[in-house]
């Protein structure tokens, strides 16, 4: 089945402890994304890759690593999380940037 | 940086109606694509319908359907013969067809479909 898979679905952490939000496609895409989502505001990019070891920042890179060395993985890493990265996350992976998006799940990150 | 414009935040539809809910965005491209994305309350995100912009003929997705007007970079989605399922957070989306592969999404409609 084709999908994008996101862990964890849920994570509720504190200040300034590194965390990582795993994501992987098991469709042989080349684009993949991170956005959050936050009410009233609508989902903003984070960071993209069109390929392996070729990421660029979105609009809300501040406080977020990524990065692609294999083809299927885009991880989401943060450094040390404040309470103003509590979100809705969504990974998500198409197969060239104009193409639609196929979303994950989603993750539920709450930083106390 | 292009940005996408949805005006109304909230809405809400009889069942069987017809319901529309608009899009703006502004850019200074000529090539690019647009889409409409719906997010229910399970909160997954599903690709309801996808424009390019060198196309003139508008996108039709069964009971869904655009409005493109490339001059006033309008983008506006019908829903015919609303349902209950239909009901969601509907968010419009840029993305350039050369250059910045960056997507930008509206900050989103709330649908409510009445029975």
């Amino acid at each position: 089945e084709a999908q994008v898979t996101q862990n964890p679905r849920y994570l509720i952490t504190v200040t300034g402890k590194k965390l990582t939000v795993t994501c992987s496609q098991n469709m042989n895409h080349e684009y993949m994304s991170w956005y959050r989502q936050d009410p009233g505001l609508g989902l903003r990019q984070i960071y993209y890759s069109m390929n392996v070891e070729v990421t660029d920042k979105g609009d809300v890179p501040e406080g977020y690593k990524v990065s692609r060395k294999e083809k299927r993985n885009f991880p989401l890493i943060l450094e040390s999380p404040s309470p103003n990265q509590t979100s809705l996350y969504f990974c998500a992976s198409s197969l060239i940037s104009n193409q639609p998006q196929h979303f994950g799940d989603g993750t539920r990150l709450s930083i106390l | 940086a292009q940005t996408v414009t949805q005006s109304q935040p909230e809405m809400s539809v009889q069942e069987a109606e017809t319901v529309t809910l608009s899009c703006t965005y502004d850019t200074s491209e000529n090539n690019y694509y647009l889409f409409w994305y719906k997010q229910p309350p399970s909160r997954q995100m599903i690709l309801v319908i996808r424009q390019e912009a060198y196309k003139q003929q508008n996108a039709t997705e069964n009971r869904f359907s655009v409005n493109f007007q490339k001059a006033a970079k309008s983008f506006s989605l019908k829903i015919s013969d609303s349902q209950l399922g239909d009901t969601a957070m509907y968010f419009c989306a840029f993305v350039s067809g050369a250059g910045s592969y960056q997507l930008t999404f509206g900050k989103g409609t709330k649908l409510s479909v009445i029975p």
